[in-house]
């Protein structure tokens, strides 16, 4: 079964502080892509980052960056100098680039950012 | 620019009654998924669909039907409604295989709130 766990419901700290969220997946297939999207309360769904599976070198978007351990099946996401407006949902996600191409996604994180 | 169109924003139904959701989306993408998001579960696939008339059961199949005839449609029926299925419903879509276009691999609606009372 592939699955995604996000074993953190709600995280909580201060503008500029940095905050790590966890992802853990499970699937025996080689070949997908990792997501960390983000959910305001629009519910409308924004890419934050992507990681290919295949590429060793984590990937970075200004203040937002992961660490892929690929044999531990560990996405995790980095959010440096946290600002009010990172406040959101959080969700983890891979898809399976072979086979059946099933997107997967973890249950959330909710994470406010205080003033 | 890409677009992935649901239909309705927001529905109040009764039980009992079918219902009809629908996803558009103009990408000519192969790859089309049903949601349903609720507080501290996530999203849950329910059904997705890699081709025209061809569908795999998602993680929660149960209470649903979905139907591809054409490539950029992809309907989620809810034969007879029930209060349980309120919730949130998304649609996505990606090519097949997935692969970055225009920035994204996976498009997203904008969601459709159904309220079954």
């Amino acid at each position: 079964a592939q699955t995604v766990t996000q074993s953190q419901p709600e995280m909580s700290v201060q503008e500029a502080e940095t905050v790590t969220l966890s992802c853990t997946y499970d699937t025996s297939e080689n070949n997908y892509y990792l997501f960390w999207y983000k959910q305001p309360p629009s519910r409308q769904m924004i890419l934050v980052i992507r990681q290919e599976a295949y590429k060793q070198q984590n990937a970075t978007e200004n203040r937002f960056s992961v660490n892929f351990q690929k044999a531990a099946k560990s996405f995790s996401l980095k959010i440096s100098d946290s600002q009010l407006g990172d406040t959101a949902m959080y969700f983890c996600a891979f898809i399976i680039i072979q086979g059946a191409q099933k997107l997967v996604f973890g249950q959330g994180t909710r994470l406010t950012i205080n003033p | 620019d890409v677009k992935v169109t649901q239909s309705s924003r927001y529905l109040v139904k009764r039980t009992g009654e079918k219902v009809f959701l629908e996803c558009v989306q103009d990408m000519d993408h192969e790859n089309m998924f049903w949601y349903r998001q609720d507080p501290g579960l996530g999203l849950r696939l329910i059904y997705f669909s890699y081709d025209v008339k061809m569908k795999e059961k998602g993680d929660i199949p149960e209470g649903y039907s979905v139907s591809r005839e054409k490539k950029e449609r992809f309907s989620l029926i809810l034969e007879s409604a029930s209060t349980n299925q309120t919730s949130m419903y998304l649609c996505a879509s990606s090519l097949t295989p997935p692969r970055v276009r225009s920035g994204n691999t996976i498009y997203f609606g904008e969601g459709s709130w159904l309220t079954v009372v």
